[in-house]
């Protein structure tokens, strides 16, 4: 595609349920991300794959966090047991040269 | 670890004066150091980055930002505000061999007609 798909654009979920987060890279990128930002906040960076090199998971917050890759194609972020202080916009990113990423316009995700 | 620190979370500028948004970071190697920009509305873009050749660097729609050792320091300049760069700007930082992009908490800029 043209740009980084995300989807749903927004999710309203209640407390203790599981979300998933999808995105669609720019096709050929090798590397993607995941970041997240909190209302009035920076990026929180989450977890990034390079090719099948092993992801870098050190930003996920929890146990409860995790986020699967499908070679150099889709991604998915899936939150459990979601509590009040997930709600953020989920950004995904994508890149071919380093630091140069190209971001989705994000997930912002809601939990009563 | 390497981080940003951007000072000023709110920036108000009027219509064609100095734009000037402030970037400091730290690093225990030498760093790549990169400007995205998010438009009311729009996912975040980069502006313009640096990777340890011309200390100065130019970027999209006017923008440039030096990069100074001296003072750990890459701020973000436009010589004339325009209405169009209201926006969310955000500097960031990694390292050769480590893409994880380490993100500042971000500018917000006004410009006042």
């Amino acid at each position: 595609g043209a740009g980084v798909s995300q989807s749903p654009s927004n999710k309203v979920t209640e407390k203790g349920k599981d979300v998933e987060l999808r995105c669609d890279p720019i096709s050929g990128h090798t590397a993607l991300y995941w970041y997240r930002q909190r209302l009035g906040q920076g990026l929180e960076f989450l977890i990034y794959f390079q090719g099948n090199s092993a992801p870098d998971k050190s930003g996920l917050p929890s146990d409860r966090f995790s986020a699967e890759r499908t070679g150099e194609s889709v991604s998915t972020l899936t939150i459990q047991r979601t509590q009040q202080e997930d709600s953020a916009v989920y950004l995904c990113a994508s890149s071919l040269l380093a630091g140069e990423l190209f971001f989705g316009e994000g997930s912002r995700l809601t939990v009563l | 670890a390497q981080s940003v620190t951007q000072l000023g979370s709110h920036v108000s500028v009027s219509e064609g004066a100095l734009v000037l948004l402030r970037c400091n970071y730290s690093s225990s190697v030498p760093p790549y150091l990169f400007w995205y920009v998010q438009y009311p509305n729009q996912g975040l873009q980069l502006l313009l980055k640096y990777t340890s050749a011309a200390t100065l660097v130019k970027g999209i729609n006017g923008f440039e930002a030096e990069f100074k050792k001296s003072e750990t320091s890459f701020h973000l300049t436009k010589p004339s505000a325009h209405m169009s760069d209201a926006a969310e700007y955000f500097c960031a930082v990694s390292f050769f061999g480590n893409e994880k992009l380490t993100f500042g908490t971000g500018t917000r800029l006004t410009i006042i007609p």
